[in-house]
């Protein structure tokens, strides 16, 4: 999507290791949201980023951990990756709180534990 | 308990007719209420927002309405088309600092010609 960039797209990994997604955005939004997507639960909210070095935890922070130390880039790691965090990972961006334009979301990062 | 809820996981209609989509909350004071179409592999995207004070906001061929009594929004798709099937979620917005976005778990909804 324009302006919002995901990576890896796809990813396999195994029980008990660290991973780390990145989101990378380009216009330069204050706003930044890591969500989770699970057939049965929708969205879910992991973790939120006001500023550089403001973050806040979401309904579903255990078991992760994020950074942003630059505005284009928010982390997203997985201390000690488990099936259960086996889920689609989208990252959104927002230019304010109560945006009339919505966020924009990444495409996505397919996450399997195995 | 906080909810939000979208009145069925699947909706199946003919081409040219409405498409009428739910969505009620409970336990939640929204400032807005937004609308995102979602394409299987993809990313929500953006399609409409409206205010607490606005009863109806419209967009080409949607409609959507918002009833703070009632506790629930109406998402219209008007003269519907295959190319409209995609899964459409409504997401709260509280409209305060420190907040985000709630999502219900969505609307799958398939036009067939």
């Amino acid at each position: 999507d324009a302006g919002i960039t995901q990576s890896p797209r796809h990813k396999v990994t195994e029980t008990g290791t660290p991973v780390t997604l990145r989101c990378h955005q380009t216009e330069n939004h204050r706003y930044m949201y890591w969500y989770r997507q699970d057939p049965g639960h929708g969205l879910r909210l992991i973790h939120y980023s006001y500023g550089v070095k403001d973050t806040d935890k979401g309904e579903v922070s255990d078991g992760y951990s994020v950074s942003r130390s630059k505005t284009e880039d928010f982390l997203l790691t997985l201390e000690s990756a488990t099936s259960s965090q086996t889920s689609v990972y989208f990252c959104a961006i927002s230019d304010r709180t109560g945006t009339l334009y919505g966020y924009t979301f990444g495409s996505g990062t397919r996450l399997t534990v195995v | 308990s906080q909810k939000i809820e979208q009145n069925s996981e699947a909706l199946n209609i003919q081409e040219g007719k409405t498409a009428t989509l739910t969505c009620n909350y409970t336990n939640y004071s929204p400032a807005y209420l937004q609308w995102y179409r979602q394409d299987p592999g993809r990313g929500p995207v953006f399609l409409l927002l409206i205010r607490e004070n606005e009863k109806e906001k419209r967009k080409e061929r949607l409609k959507v309405t918002f009833d703070t009594t009632l506790k629930q929004s109406l998402f219209h798709i008007t003269a519907s088309q295959p190319a409209d099937s995609a899964t459409y979620l409504c997401a709260l917005d509280m409209g305060q600092a420190g907040t985000a976005l709630i999502f219900g778990k969505g609307t799958t909804l398939s036009v067939s010609s």
